[in-house]
């Protein structure tokens, strides 16, 4: 079955430390990746996709991940985190021609000021 | 604002009870979901409409029952829950899925519903 495997559940940095967090997927065709974040009392919404072409991509305030494609991985990367990015973190990943979104368990991220 | 509104935000039911949850789209999408969001899961998938047709429903118990009159307006009614059900329960929506472009879905704030 496909699934996606976020490594971290609960991540604790202090402001202008560098992230990373990890995402793993199961799937043996091509997919499309997300990451999507969700800030406190807020909707999910979308930090940054990749369908294909260059695989490191660049979202919004600053994030990127990087699409490597032999380890099923979309590790999400910041060089250096804000007070203002503590949040819940999703990875999620489409196969390629399909619709269901296929979500992780999330990671939540708080930064300490 | 994303552009999918959902109404509740907050709804508190006995387990007798009947409610329904609703979920609004003005983007044009054809495609709208139902999530389920608890503690320590990943998110669940409940059910899928594309034009207004259920295309999947992931092995969710009767007591929830979709509905998608049209394919703007997505509702989730809710009968004889049980306390386990207490969750966020997120609808999205995105592009139609049948053109084979994996667009991003786009999340309501959800109902954040409790069983008593």
């Amino acid at each position: 079955a496909q699934s996606v495997s976020q490594h971290n559940h609960h991540v604790i940095l202090s402001e202008a430390a560098s992230l990373e967090l990890g995402c793993n997927y199961s799937y043996g065709g091509t997919v499309n990746l997300f990451w999507y974040v969700q800030y406190p009392g807020q909707h999910l919404q979308l930090l940054l996709k990749y369908f294909s072409g260059d695989p490191l991509v660049k979202g919004i305030k600053g994030f990127e991940a990087e699409f490597i494609k032999s380890k099923f991985s979309f590790n999400l990367r910041k060089p250096s985190v804000q007070w203002s990015d503590t949040a819940e973190y999703f990875c999620a990943v489409i196969p390629t021609g399909g619709f269901k979104t296929i979500f992780g368990a999330g990671t939540r991220l708080f930064v300490k000021a | 604002e994303t552009g999918v509104t959902q109404t509740p935000r907050h709804l508190v039911m006995g387990m007798t009870n009947k409610k329904s949850l609703k979920c609004e789209q003005h983007l044009g999408h054809n495609a709208m979901y139902w999530y389920k969001q608890s503690a320590k899961k990943p998110l669940e998938l409940m059910f899928v409409y594309n034009f207004k047709e259920q295309t999947e429903n992931n092995s969710v118990p009767s007591r929830f029952s979709p509905e998608c009159p049209n394919s703007s307006h997505l509702f989730l009614h809710l009968h004889t829950l049980q306390p386990e059900d207490s969750a966020l329960y997120l609808c999205a929506s995105s592009q139609d899925p049948d053109t084979g472009m994996n667009t991003e879905a786009f999340f309501g704030q959800g109902t954040r519903l409790t069983v008593v």
